[in-house]
């Protein structure tokens, strides 16, 4: 089945504690992203990746960072979160970079910061 | 950065009635979409609209792209409760990037 996996689903964590939010997709799709989603506020991307090795960032890219190593992994990474970070967040992926190409999103992550 | 604002914000209504809502840019998109997304779940597309003045019908929704390319709307006939959930429009930048941009999202409640 095509899908967007991201793990955790939900995680509670304090502040300063690194963390990662795991995306992978099975599409063999070159575009990913990482969106967060806040009340009133939409969805915001933080950082997008055209291929491997590529990363560019969106609209919200401070106190985060990604890589892209493999084509199917999107990792997002914060390294010392605050409670500013707390937000539900998505991972999408689609075929190309192309203004028509669907995105397909993950479940979502839901990260409380304490 | 692009910006859509998306109105109405919230808009509750009886099974039966039909509804618009608007996606509104000063600037040009080459093409926009929409897309709905349900609670605990990610959004899933509804539809990519491309050329300026383009309808394009799903069941009963109806999705219109503005002559300019600058807005959008979605129509909904004689609404279910299974309409409900959150509308969301989006574009990519056309300044060079490929960023992704979101509308603020219209929350959709139909009444039994």
């Amino acid at each position: 089945e095509a899908q967007v996996t991201q793990n955790p689903r939900y995680l509670i964590t304090v502040t300063g504690k690194k963390l990662t939010v795991t995306c992978s997709q099975n599409m063999n799709h070159e575009y990913m992203s990482w969106y967060r989603q806040d009340p009133g506020l939409g969805l915001r991307q933080i950082y997008y990746s055209m291929n491997v090795e590529v990363t560019d960032k969106g609209d919200v890219p401070e106190g985060y960072k990604v890589s892209r190593k493999e084509k199917r992994n999107f990792p997002l990474i914060l390294e010392s979160p605050s409670p500013n970070q707390t937000s539900l967040y998505f991972c999408a992926s689609s075929l190309g970079s192309g203004s028509n190409q669907p995105q397909h999103f993950g479940d979502g992550t839901r990260l409380s910061i304490l | 950065t692009q910006l859509l604002e998306q109105s109405p914000q919230f808009l509750s209504i009886q099974e039966g009635e039909n509804l618009t809502v608007y996606c509104n840019s000063s600037s040009v998109f080459s093409s926009l979409q929409w897309y709905r997304q349900e609670p605990g779940e990610g959004p899933v597309l509804l539809v990519t609209v491309v050329t300026g003045g383009e309808v394009k019908k799903l069941k009963r929704l109806t999705f219109q792209f503005g002559d300019a390319r600058k807005d959008s709307s979605l129509h909904i006939t004689a609404a279910q409760p299974g309409d409900t959930g959150l509308y969301l429009c989006a574009g990519v930048e056309t300044s060079g990037t490929y960023k992704y941009i979101f509308g603020t999202g219209t929350r959709l409640k139909v009444l039994a």
